[in-house]
């Protein structure tokens, strides 16, 4: 039952930038907290990608940037390179009910 | 470094109870900034959270699963473990453990490798 909404799919040929959206509300994203990105390769754990909105851990390359405003935070990467083909997913923390983490629905990345 | 590593039976019977452990190696499971947490994958889907608990043993769950769900903390082991009750096939996944941080609000930063659990008689 995410309460993060992503698009399904995303696509773009080498070189290309393209942008993953992550839609919240007003108990996640909007009252503030910070968003996450990760990256999943098939048959593989998730690799954290963004962390705080913006933030690129060490080794990631700058290709990969996030942004954050209203309801909504995104991803994006610039000059699409064939390894960016994989899942993305968002991440925040809700504070209705007794508060938890909240993941994104997942976003598919084809590079064409 | 640190690393975490998730163990138990891949293999459990409808109506059972679901039993993992994740080990901590290259660093203490005592450390004040950080939660760790279990996220699971069923085969073809997203990630879903399950909980996360405190060194000290304060835990979060997800609501959909809390009547099922039970963290807990081994400090001297430095392990963290998972039980869900009464499994259908609905809880066949890739079961992770992460360390999140720092608070609540932050990120799973380090992942185990994970570790497939399908639910069948």
């Amino acid at each position: 039952q995410s309460v993060l909404t992503q698009p399904p799919s995303v696509s773009g040929a080498p070189g290309q930038r393209v942008t993953i959206s992550c839609t919240g509300s007003y108990s996640n994203i909007v009252a503030g907290y910070d968003v996450h990105w990760y990256q999943q390769y098939p048959g593989t754990a998730p690799k954290l990608l963004i962390y705080g909105n913006t933030n690129r851990p060490s080794g990631v390359p700058d290709r990969f940037s996030g942004s954050k405003s209203g309801t909504s935070a995104s991803l994006a990467i610039s000059g699409l390179q064939a390894e960016d083909e994989a899942d993305y997913y968002c991440q925040s923390y809700d504070n209705s009910l007794s508060g938890s983490s909240v993941f994104g629905t997942g976003t598919k990345v084809t590079v064409l | 470094q640190l690393q975490l590593q998730e163990s138990g039976p891949g293999l459990v019977k409808p109506s059972e109870t679901l039993s993992l452990t994740c080990t901590i190696s290259g660093g203490s499971i005592s450390i004040s900034s950080h939660f760790w947490g279990w996220i699971r994958q069923p085969p073809g889907k997203g990630l879903e959270w399950i909980g996360d608990i405190y060194y000290a043993g304060s835990t979060t769950y997800n609501p959909s699963l809390k009547s099922r769900v039970t963290i807990s903390v081994d400090r001297p082991k430095n392990q963290f473990s998972l039980k869900l009750s009464s499994v259908t096939a609905a809880d066949t996944a890739v079961y992770y453990c992460a360390r999140l941080g720092p608070g609540r609000g932050g990120s799973f930063d380090i992942w185990g490798q994970g570790t497939m659990v399908t639910v069948s008689s």
